[in-house]
Protein backbone atom coordinates (compact mmCIF):
# COMPACT_ATOMS: atom_id res chain seq x y z
CA UNK A 1 0.00 0.00 0.00
CA UNK A 2 0.87 3.35 0.24
CA UNK A 3 3.12 5.33 2.86
CA UNK A 4 4.88 8.68 3.37
CA UNK A 5 8.18 8.64 5.53
CA UNK A 6 9.53 11.52 7.07
CA UNK A 7 12.41 12.55 9.04
CA UNK A 8 12.13 12.23 12.87
CA UNK A 9 11.55 15.19 15.14
CA UNK A 10 11.21 16.89 16.60
CA UNK A 11 13.92 20.30 14.51
CA UNK A 12 15.18 22.85 16.69
CA UNK A 13 17.20 25.44 14.66
CA UNK A 14 17.78 29.52 15.23
CA UNK A 15 16.07 32.17 13.51
CA UNK A 16 17.32 32.56 9.47
CA UNK A 17 18.58 28.72 9.53
CA UNK A 18 18.44 26.73 6.76
CA UNK A 19 15.33 24.17 7.04
CA UNK A 20 15.64 20.44 5.27
CA UNK A 21 12.80 18.31 6.34
CA UNK A 22 13.11 14.91 4.12
CA UNK A 23 10.32 12.83 3.04
CA UNK A 24 9.91 9.65 1.23
CA UNK A 25 7.16 7.97 -0.28
CA UNK A 26 5.94 4.52 -1.52
CA UNK A 27 3.20 4.30 -3.73
CA UNK A 28 1.51 1.90 -6.73
CA UNK A 29 0.59 4.47 -9.29
CA UNK A 30 1.89 8.24 -9.65
CA UNK A 31 0.58 9.92 -6.63
CA UNK A 32 0.13 13.92 -5.77
CA UNK A 33 2.47 15.14 -2.82
CA UNK A 34 1.84 17.75 -0.59
CA UNK A 35 2.84 19.66 2.32
CA UNK A 36 0.87 20.60 4.98
CA UNK A 37 1.75 22.71 8.08
CA UNK A 38 -0.35 22.45 11.34
CA UNK A 39 0.24 25.60 14.30
CA UNK A 40 -0.90 24.69 17.56
CA UNK A 41 -4.46 23.85 18.15
CA UNK A 42 -5.12 24.34 14.49
CA UNK A 43 -6.13 21.99 11.82
CA UNK A 44 -3.87 21.13 8.70
CA UNK A 45 -3.36 23.75 6.44
CA UNK A 46 -2.07 23.64 2.71
CA UNK A 47 1.80 24.64 2.70
CA UNK A 48 2.74 23.63 -1.10
CA UNK A 49 2.10 20.54 -3.53
CA UNK A 50 3.40 19.09 -6.80
CA UNK A 51 1.31 16.86 -9.03
CA UNK A 52 4.05 15.32 -10.81
CA UNK A 53 7.45 14.66 -11.48
CA UNK A 54 10.22 17.50 -10.86
CA UNK A 55 7.47 19.70 -10.25
CA UNK A 56 8.36 22.18 -7.87
CA UNK A 57 5.65 23.14 -5.59
CA UNK A 58 6.49 26.70 -3.30
CA UNK A 59 4.95 29.19 -0.79
CA UNK A 60 5.79 31.39 1.70
CA UNK A 61 9.49 30.83 0.99
CA UNK A 62 9.72 27.27 1.16
CA UNK A 63 10.15 24.82 -1.41
CA UNK A 64 9.62 20.94 -2.48
CA UNK A 65 10.84 19.28 -5.53
CA UNK A 66 9.15 16.07 -6.62
CA UNK A 67 11.96 13.49 -7.39
CA UNK A 68 10.08 10.35 -9.02
CA UNK A 69 13.90 8.31 -9.02
CA UNK A 70 14.38 9.18 -5.98
CA UNK A 71 10.49 8.84 -4.42
CA UNK A 72 11.42 11.96 -2.49
CA UNK A 73 9.25 15.41 -2.13
CA UNK A 74 12.07 17.12 0.74
CA UNK A 75 10.79 20.59 2.08
CA UNK A 76 13.83 23.12 2.26
CA UNK A 77 13.12 26.73 3.21
CA UNK A 78 16.35 29.00 3.16
CA UNK A 79 16.22 31.01 6.31
CA UNK A 80 13.39 30.37 8.87
CA UNK A 81 11.36 32.27 11.56
CA UNK A 82 10.12 32.07 14.59
CA UNK A 83 6.26 31.91 13.42
CA UNK A 84 7.27 29.01 11.57
CA UNK A 85 7.16 26.99 14.34
CA UNK A 86 4.45 24.09 13.35
CA UNK A 87 4.59 20.61 12.54
CA UNK A 88 4.65 20.34 8.94
CA UNK A 89 3.28 16.81 7.50
CA UNK A 90 4.09 15.71 3.99
CA UNK A 91 1.10 13.64 2.38
CA UNK A 92 0.26 12.14 -0.76
CA UNK A 93 -3.10 11.69 -2.56
CA UNK A 94 -3.58 8.49 -5.14
CA UNK A 95 -5.86 7.70 -7.87
CA UNK A 96 -8.52 7.75 -5.13
CA UNK A 97 -9.53 11.06 -3.06
CA UNK A 98 -7.62 9.94 0.30
CA UNK A 99 -4.62 11.37 1.70
CA UNK A 100 -2.20 9.46 3.11
CA UNK A 101 0.49 11.28 6.04
CA UNK A 102 3.68 10.92 7.65
CA UNK A 103 4.21 11.01 10.76
CA UNK A 104 4.55 14.83 11.20
CA UNK A 105 7.65 16.37 11.60
CA UNK A 106 8.05 19.24 14.95
CA UNK A 107 9.99 22.68 14.01
CA UNK A 108 10.79 24.70 17.05
CA UNK A 109 12.54 28.09 15.75
CA UNK A 110 14.59 29.97 18.43
CA UNK A 111 14.66 33.43 18.33
CA UNK B 1 -10.06 28.27 -1.70
CA UNK B 2 -12.53 26.18 -0.56
CA UNK B 3 -13.53 26.94 3.78
CA UNK B 4 -14.59 23.70 5.68
CA UNK B 5 -15.72 24.64 9.02
CA UNK B 6 -15.95 22.14 11.94
CA UNK B 7 -18.00 22.78 15.18
CA UNK B 8 -16.88 23.11 18.43
CA UNK B 9 -13.29 23.29 18.49
CA UNK B 10 -13.34 22.07 22.06
CA UNK B 11 -15.44 20.36 24.15
CA UNK B 12 -15.17 18.44 27.47
CA UNK B 13 -18.00 15.88 28.32
CA UNK B 14 -17.93 13.28 31.34
CA UNK B 15 -17.72 9.36 30.87
CA UNK B 16 -20.49 7.75 29.25
CA UNK B 17 -21.82 10.94 27.69
CA UNK B 18 -22.35 11.29 23.72
CA UNK B 19 -20.51 13.90 21.54
CA UNK B 20 -21.18 15.38 18.29
CA UNK B 21 -19.31 16.99 15.93
CA UNK B 22 -20.17 19.12 12.78
CA UNK B 23 -18.10 19.51 9.94
CA UNK B 24 -19.41 21.60 7.02
CA UNK B 25 -18.21 22.34 3.42
CA UNK B 26 -18.97 26.33 2.90
CA UNK B 27 -17.70 26.86 -0.76
CA UNK B 28 -18.38 23.62 -2.42
CA UNK B 29 -20.90 20.41 -2.46
CA UNK B 30 -18.67 17.77 -0.60
CA UNK B 31 -20.28 14.23 -1.45
CA UNK B 32 -17.24 12.60 0.45
CA UNK B 33 -15.77 13.96 3.63
CA UNK B 34 -13.26 12.13 5.56
CA UNK B 35 -12.57 12.21 9.28
CA UNK B 36 -9.49 11.66 11.56
CA UNK B 37 -8.13 11.18 14.53
CA UNK B 38 -4.88 12.96 15.80
CA UNK B 39 -2.67 11.50 19.11
CA UNK B 40 -0.90 13.95 20.72
CA UNK B 41 2.40 14.19 18.20
CA UNK B 42 1.63 11.93 15.98
CA UNK B 43 0.24 12.07 12.38
CA UNK B 44 -3.18 11.60 10.90
CA UNK B 45 -4.97 8.54 10.86
CA UNK B 46 -7.93 7.58 8.65
CA UNK B 47 -10.99 6.82 11.01
CA UNK B 48 -13.50 6.52 8.33
CA UNK B 49 -14.87 7.66 4.55
CA UNK B 50 -17.98 9.39 4.66
CA UNK B 51 -20.23 9.33 1.79
CA UNK B 52 -23.02 11.32 1.23
CA UNK B 53 -26.29 9.30 1.25
CA UNK B 54 -24.69 5.89 1.64
CA UNK B 55 -23.16 4.02 4.61
CA UNK B 56 -19.78 5.82 5.68
CA UNK B 57 -16.48 3.70 4.83
CA UNK B 58 -14.37 2.51 8.06
CA UNK B 59 -10.91 1.74 8.32
CA UNK B 60 -9.99 -1.35 9.97
CA UNK B 61 -9.89 -1.11 13.64
CA UNK B 62 -12.29 1.58 14.25
CA UNK B 63 -15.51 0.25 15.84
CA UNK B 64 -18.60 1.71 13.49
CA UNK B 65 -20.94 1.54 16.51
CA UNK B 66 -18.96 4.10 18.98
CA UNK B 67 -18.17 6.50 16.19
CA UNK B 68 -21.43 7.22 14.37
CA UNK B 69 -20.86 8.90 10.74
CA UNK B 70 -24.12 10.55 8.98
CA UNK B 71 -23.63 12.40 6.01
CA UNK B 72 -27.20 13.59 4.88
CA UNK B 73 -26.40 16.40 2.74
CA UNK B 74 -23.50 17.98 0.33
CA UNK B 75 -22.60 19.74 2.67
CA UNK B 76 -22.81 18.74 6.39
CA UNK B 77 -21.29 15.48 7.45
CA UNK B 78 -21.58 14.28 11.65
CA UNK B 79 -19.21 12.47 13.72
CA UNK B 80 -20.66 11.43 17.04
CA UNK B 81 -18.20 9.65 19.88
CA UNK B 82 -21.20 7.61 21.51
CA UNK B 83 -20.30 6.77 25.05
CA UNK B 84 -17.24 8.31 25.47
CA UNK B 85 -14.19 7.37 27.49
CA UNK B 86 -10.99 8.92 28.65
CA UNK B 87 -9.30 7.18 25.85
CA UNK B 88 -11.72 9.00 23.37
CA UNK B 89 -9.85 11.81 24.25
CA UNK B 90 -8.20 13.25 21.25
CA UNK B 91 -8.26 16.04 18.35
CA UNK B 92 -10.47 14.93 15.75
CA UNK B 93 -10.39 16.53 12.16
CA UNK B 94 -12.79 16.29 8.96
CA UNK B 95 -11.72 17.15 5.28
CA UNK B 96 -13.23 16.98 2.06
CA UNK B 97 -11.46 17.61 -1.52
CA UNK B 98 -13.05 18.26 -4.73
CA UNK B 99 -12.34 15.46 -6.30
CA UNK B 100 -9.07 14.96 -8.57
CA UNK B 101 -6.52 13.36 -7.00
CA UNK B 102 -4.39 16.38 -7.57
CA UNK B 103 -6.22 18.82 -5.82
CA UNK B 104 -5.74 19.77 -1.68
CA UNK B 105 -7.62 18.52 0.70
CA UNK B 106 -9.18 21.12 2.95
CA UNK B 107 -9.46 20.35 6.70
CA UNK B 108 -11.72 21.50 9.25
CA UNK B 109 -10.07 23.66 12.02
CA UNK B 110 -10.02 20.07 14.57
CA UNK B 111 -12.18 19.47 17.29
CA UNK B 112 -10.34 18.83 21.07
CA UNK B 113 -11.62 16.48 23.01
CA UNK B 114 -11.81 15.64 26.46
CA UNK B 115 -13.33 12.92 27.96
CA UNK B 116 -13.12 13.29 32.51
Amino acid sequence: GNSVTQMEGPVTLSEEAFLTINCTYTATGYPSLFWYVQYPGEGLQLLLKATKADDKGSNKGFEATYRKETTSFHLEKGSVQVSDSAVYFCALSDQGQNFVFGPGTRLSVLP
Amino acid sequence: GAVVSQHPSRVICKSGTSVKIECRSLDFQATTMFWYRQFPKQSLMLMATSNEGSKATYEQGVEKDKFLINHASLTLSTLTVTSAHPEDSSFYICSTKQGRRDTEAFFGQGTRLTVV
